[in-house]
């Protein structure tokens, strides 16, 4: 069974921090993602990277960041958090044209 | 660009009556759907995806490509039903999902 692990489920950070969101799977897939989930928003993809050392910006990358020097992890980086980055954080990866599979979640807040 | 819509937020029914939760997406090619749920306490997981044809819970969906919709049916809901479910998209050639909104499903007993 494919495992998803976010490093963190509940994270509370100051404006103006940097925070780092960690991600890491486990069933050697190409493709990873992140996601921030709002109510009535539903899903908003912030970057994707189909390889190590590749990214993609989503529709939402303003004020994110990506690294992913693995191919197991992929890390999200808020440069600079602001209260409008509070929200839940959704990883998710991936094989070729397979369904995605998702982590548990980080739910971030931003005072 | 391809969107996807659920037009209910917020849908409620008795146990045992039936459900459809409804799906509309904007693409001009040939799209993959799939249906994602989210119980409580949870992660996000698939529920089913149009191309597999298969019934999983008792749900089903039909993509209707006339339409441009894929509604996810059950024809009689549990308690257990009771979740939040998102319709989502992938185009032709990329890995990414587009999802739609989200509607919370409440099955009262």
């Amino acid at each position: 069974d494919v495992k998803v692990t976010q490093s963190s489920r509940y994270l509370v950070k100051r404006t103006g921090e940097k925070v780092f969101l960690e991600c890491v799977q486990d069933m050697d897939h190409e493709n990873m993602f992140w996601y921030r989930q709002d109510p009535g928003l539903g899903l908003r993809l912030i970057y994707f990277s189909y390889d190590v050392k590749m990214k993609e910006k989503g529709d939402i990358p303003e004020g994110y960041s990506v690294s992913r020097e693995k191919k197991e992890r992929f890390s999200l980086i808020l440069e600079s958090a602001s209260t409008n980055q509070t929200s839940m954080y959704l990883c998710a990866s991936s094989s070729s044209n397979s369904p995605l599979h998702f982590g548990n979640g980080t739910r971030l807040t931003v005072t | 660009a391809q969107r996807v819509t659920q037009p209910e937020k917020l849908l409620s029914v008795f146990k045992g009556a039936p459900v459809e939760l409804k799906c509309n997406y904007s693409y001009s090619g040939s799209p993959e759907l799939f249906w994602y749920v989210q119980y409580s306490r949870q992660r996000l997981q698939l529920l089913l995806r149009h191309i597999s044809r298969e019934s999983i819970k008792g749900f089903t969906a039909d993509l209707n490509k006339g339409e441009t919709s894929f509604h996810l049916k059950k024809p009689f809901a549990q308690e257990e039903d009771s979740a939040m479910y998102y319709c989502a998209l992938r185009v032709q050639g990329a890995q990414k999902l587009v999802f739609g909104q989200g509607t919370r499903l409440t099955i009262n007993p």
